[in-house]
C-alpha cells in the first residue's frame, strides 16, 4: 500500500489550454474525493466518487471542469479552457467504505499553475 | 452549513516552548472535528479527531486538543514544540450532518526559532 497517489506534481499551462490530472486511490478504496487549495486557504471541496458513481458536486465544479472515475480505481480531473484563476493546488483524498471522514487519506496534490 | 474558524493566520513559537492554536466551529450537534498538517507542497496529514466520548483526543507527533462545548472550540496543543513542527495547520469539520466532505478552516502557519 502506497497511499494516494497523485500525477503530475506540477503542472504549468498557459491559458485556454486543458489539462488533466490523475489520482490513484489506496487500493480497495471505494470512496475518492477531489479539493482544491488556493494560496493561504484551506481546500475546499469539488467532488466525490463512491465507486465508479459520481455522488456529489460543488458549487465551485464549473462547466469546464470534469470528473471522472470510470472503473472506480483511479479518478481523473480534467480542466477544459484553464484560466489564471484556477492556478491551485488540486488534491485527491480517498477513504474504505463504512469509514467516511474518519478514513480519509490525503494525497500530495498536483499543483497547478496557469500562465 | 456548518464551518470552523481559525482566528490566527500565523504563530511564532520559540523550540522547546508549548504551543496552542485555536479552533472555533460554528452551531451544530456536536460536530465531528479534525486537525490536519500539512507541511509546504505536501498534502495533508491527519493529527487528530474528535467524534464523541473524551473531550481530550490525543493525536500523533505529541499533539492532543480539547472539545469545549461551551466556548464552541477544539484547540490544538502541544506541550513542547519541535522544529520539525513547522508547517500550515488545519482545523476542519463535515460540511454538513452527515456530509462525505469536509469544510476546512483558513489554516494557521507555525513557524520555530531556535
Amino acid at each position: 500500500d502506497t497511499g494516494v497517489s497523485q500525477d503530475p506534481r506540477h503542472k504549468i499551462t498557459k491559458r485556454g489550454q486543458n489539462v488533466t490530472f490523475r489520482c490513484d486511490p489506496i487500493s480497495e478504496h471505494n470512496r475518492l474525493y477531489w479539493y482544491r487549495q488556493t494560496l493561504g486557504q484551506g481546500p475546499e471541496f469539488l467532488t466525490y466518487f463512491q465507486n465508479e458513481a459520481q455522488l456529489e458536486k460543488s458549487r465551485l465544479l464549473s462547466d469546464r471542469f470534469s470528473a471522472e472515475r470510470p472503473k472506480g480505481s483511479f479518478s481523473t480531473l480534467e480542466i477544459q479552457r484553464t484560466e489564471q484563476g484556477d492556478s491551485a493546488m488540486y488534491l485527491c483524498a480517498s477513504s474504505p467504505s463504512g469509514t467516511g471522514l474518519r478514513g480519509y487519506t490525503f494525497g500530495s496534490g498536483t499543483r497547478l499553475t496557469v500562465v | 452549513a456548518q464551518s470552523v474558524t481559525q482566528p490566527d493566520i500565523h504563530i511564532t513559537v520559540s523550540e522547546g516552548a508549548s504551543l496552542e492554536l485555536r479552533c472555533n466551529y460554528s452551531y451544530g450537534a456536536t460536530p465531528y472535528l479534525f486537525w490536519y498538517v500539512q507541511s509546504p507542497g505536501q498534502g495533508l496529514q491527519l493529527l487528530l479527531k474528535y467524534f464523541s466520548g473524551d473531550t481530550l483526543v490525543q493525536g500523533i507527533k505529541g499533539f492532543e486538543a480539547e472539545f469545549k462545548r461551551s466556548q464552541s472550540s477544539f484547540n490544538l496543543r502541544k506541550p513542547s514544540v519541535h522544529w520539525s513542527d513547522a508547517a500550515e495547520y488545519f482545523c476542519a469539520r463535515p460540511h454538513q450532518t452527515g456530509a462525505n466532505n469536509l469544510f476546512f478552516g483558513t489554516g494557521t502557519r507555525l513557524t520555530v526559532i531556535p
